[in-house]
């Protein structure tokens, strides 16, 4: 079975500082991994993904995540933090093979924005 | 064009009652998916349907959770005999066979 682990169920940083969420699976098939994000009393909306190919990985909102297969991790990154950043964020893995299978969620880290 | 949405909102009920959950897909979606997010956690998968036919029901926690999407387009999760436990968000997503899946705003509810 699949897992997902997020470390750090919160993460601050200040305004226009480095974005680092920590994101590590397990999965017994390629995995396709997710990153979605969440504000208060919303659903989910999908920042990114990772299928097959480029492991280097452009979402929306200026982030980015890379697929390392040799250390399981798929880390989110976002060069400089703006206010609205804040919100939680999930990874998630699929591990049919297929896109369109129900995803394994971690628990989620909560990102602060300090002005 | 319109999104994923579910009704209602926010739902309260007293232990024991019945309670009705409706998700409607974006049009043209094939699969739809049912998740319970409990407070402070990552979404859980309850269910799974592929046009009328429910292909995944792994994740329902017990008997009393049964859901339905008759006609392979909108979808209702009912709960039986509500529990404290239950209380929660549960999300809807529905996708085409080969897309990501696309979120509703969830129903929160609470039991008391």
């Amino acid at each position: 079975a699949q897992s997902v682990t997020q470390l750090g169920s919160h993460v601050s940083v200040s305004e226009g500082a480095l974005v680092l969420l920590r994101c590590n699976y397990s999965s017994s098939v390629p995995p396709y991994l997710f990153w979605y994000v969440q504000y208060p009393n919303q659903g989910l909306q999908l920042l990114l993904k990772y299928t097959t190919g480029a492991t280097l990985v452009k979402g929306i909102n200026g982030f980015e995540a890379e697929f390392k297969k040799s250390e399981t991790s798929f880390h989110l990154t976002k060069p400089s933090a703006h206010m609205s950043d804040a919100a939680e964020y999930f990874c998630a893995v699929s591990d049919r093979g297929s896109g369109n299978t129900p995803l394994v969620f971690g628990k989620g880290t909560r990102l602060s924005v300090i002005a | 064009g319109a999104g994923v949405s579910q009704s209602p909102r926010y739902k309260v009920a007293k232990r024991g009652q019945d309670v009705a959950l409706r998700c409607d897909p974006i049009s043209g979606h094939v699969s739809l998916f049912w998740y319970q997010q409990a407070l402070g956690q990552g979404p859980e998968f309850l269910t799974y349907f592929q046009n009328e036919a429910q292909l995944d029901k792994s994740g329902l926690p017990s008997d009393r959770f049964f859901a339905e999407r008759p006609e392979g387009s909108v979808s209702t999760l009912k709960i039986q005999r509500t529990q404290q436990e239950d209380s929660a968000v549960y999300l809807c997503a529905s996708s085409l066979v080969t897309g990501e899946q696309y979120f509703g705003p969830g129903t929160r509810l609470t039991v008391t």
